[in-house]
């Protein structure tokens, strides 16, 4: 069936280190979608891609979908506590209306 | 702005009950979704309900049964609790759909269960 992978499951940084997460789909993908969720709290919407190759910036996070529509990054420069969490990609569905969920990367700031 | 609504935030059930969860999505989107989240794990889409009738169903228990009100607003009937149903349950929805392109869903804060 159609999947969604994410890579890796956790990425552990120094505070001021980069993290890139890599989301890979069994299909072409019409869109995808990245959301993060802070630990105890629920997924929030961060963006959505739907261009070929399209790239798009949020602040010291960038976001890109590439040129087959079948895979994904979210890439965050000089990572801030605040940006822990685990950062989920979601693609729709071939033949329906769910999303379908990457396992998610989980951003852990070293002490 | 208005954000989905979840009831309650808490519940606390012993085996072979049932429990009833609410959910309220954000006025005028016309899509909700149930999802269950385990310890470390990605949502699992449950059901979704679209102007009031289902119409999607993922891997939802057959002892689970949901639905939507002429208000909008969606409940799960879960019965015959297990140990293994406890998790957070999420409701989500989205604004309408156009052709071609998803809408990303709003979540709600999610209710704690805990079966004991």
């Amino acid at each position: 069936g159609q999947q969604v992978m994410q890579i890796p499951q956790y990425q552990h940084v120094q505070e001021g280190e980069d993290f890139t997460t890599y989301c890979n789909s069994s299909t072409t993908l019409s869109n995808i979608q990245w959301y993060k969720q802070r630990p105890g709290g629920h997924p929030v919407f961060l963006i959505q891609l739907v261009k070929s190759g399209e790239v798009k910036k949020q602040k010291r996070l960038t976001f890109q979908f590439g040129e087959a529509k079948k895979n994904s990054s979210l890439h965050i420069t000089a990572t801030q506590t605040t940006d822990v969490g685990t950062y989920f990609c979601a693609g729709p569905s071939e033949s329906n209306y769910q999303l379908i969920w990457g396992a998610g990367t989980k951003l852990i700031i070293k002490p | 702005a208005a954000g989905v609504i979840q009831s309650p935030r808490h519940l606390i059930k012993e085996k072979r009950e049932t429990a009833t969860l609410k959910c309220y999505p954000i006025p005028r989107h016309d899509t909700v979704y149930w999802y269950q989240q385990g310890p470390g794990q990605d949502p699992q889409f449950l059901i979704s309900f679209y102007e009031k009738m289902q119409s999607d169903k993922g891997s939802i228990p057959d002892r689970f049964s949901a639905q939507q009100f002429s208000d909008y607003h969606s409940e799960l009937n879960m019965s015959s609790l297990e140990l293994g149903d406890s998790a957070l349950y999420f409701c989500a929805s989205s604004p309408p759909w156009l052709a071609g392109v998803s809408y990303e869903q709003y979540f709600g804060p999610g209710t704690r269960l805990t079966v004991t």
